[in-house]
């Protein structure tokens, strides 16, 4: 049991490429979540699906876009990079809350540099 | 205007001792407050929640205690250990599942 997978670990782009940051899960949880943090900040929530089909934008969304196909898999594009976007990526996931459970599952993170 | 703050961005204590971090709330719609705990180079990890209808929750060594008419929560850690000595995150959820992270505080136990 993997838990939540993120690739790449680490990345640097140069401005105005695009990207995509992969995130997979093998809970069968049907929340997932992609954030960002930046130095010395909380986590900030860019999108979030509450199952395959279905996503929503987070306090955060401008330059992103993701989608969600399988219950598994929750991409994060990135078109268009910015210094901006300079960051951490965290991918999460968790079992649909309401059923006494809100913890989330993070993944390990992908640190991205845009320059 | 942050919805969950962390007024303290670091803490110091002596092995042994207690670990007492404070967060603060605005929204009184949050029902869910869980604290996550993060080492460098790794994700957080989860750690413990209350529900807003207790005011307590233990787990080993680790107690959060919600104040909702402060809309004031805390995390206890005794005794505290070298091995706590990470970040800690206070978030707070509405039903909807999403949860809004304070800047968290670092916590450095000395042995």
């Amino acid at each position: 049991n993997a838990g939540v997978t993120q690739t790449p670990k680490f990345r640097i782009l140069k401005i105005g490429q695009s990207m995509t940051l992969q995130c997979t899960q093998d809970m069968n949880h049907n929340y997932m979540y992609w954030y960002r943090q930046d130095p010395g900040m909380g986590l900030k929530l860019i999108y979030y699906s509450v199952g395959a089909g279905i996503t929503d934008k987070g306090e955060v969304p401008n330059g992103y876009n993701v989608s969600r196909s399988t219950t598994e898999d929750f991409p994060l594009r990135l078109e268009l990079a910015a210094p901006s976007q300079t960051s951490v990526y965290f991918c999460a996931s968790s079992r649909t809350p309401g059923q006494g459970a809100h913890e989330q599952y993070f993944g390990p993170g992908t640190r991205l540099t845009v320059t | 205007d942050q919805q969950v703050k962390q007024n303290s961005p670091s803490l110091s204590v002596q092995e042994g001792r207690i670990s007492i971090l404070n967060c603060d709330y605005t929204n009184s719609m949050f029902d869910y407050f869980l604290w996550y705990k993060k080492y460098p180079a790794e994700g957080p990890t989860f750690l413990i929640s209350i529900s807003s209808i207790k005011d307590k929750n233990e787990d080993g060594r680790f107690t959060v205690f919600l104040n909702k008419s402060a809309k004031h929560l805390s995390l206890h850690i005794v005794p505290s250990q070298p091995g706590d000595s990470a970040v800690y995150f206070c978030a707070a959820s509405e039903d909807a599942g999403k949860s809004t992270f304070g800047d968290g505080t670092t916590l450095t136990v000395k042995p």
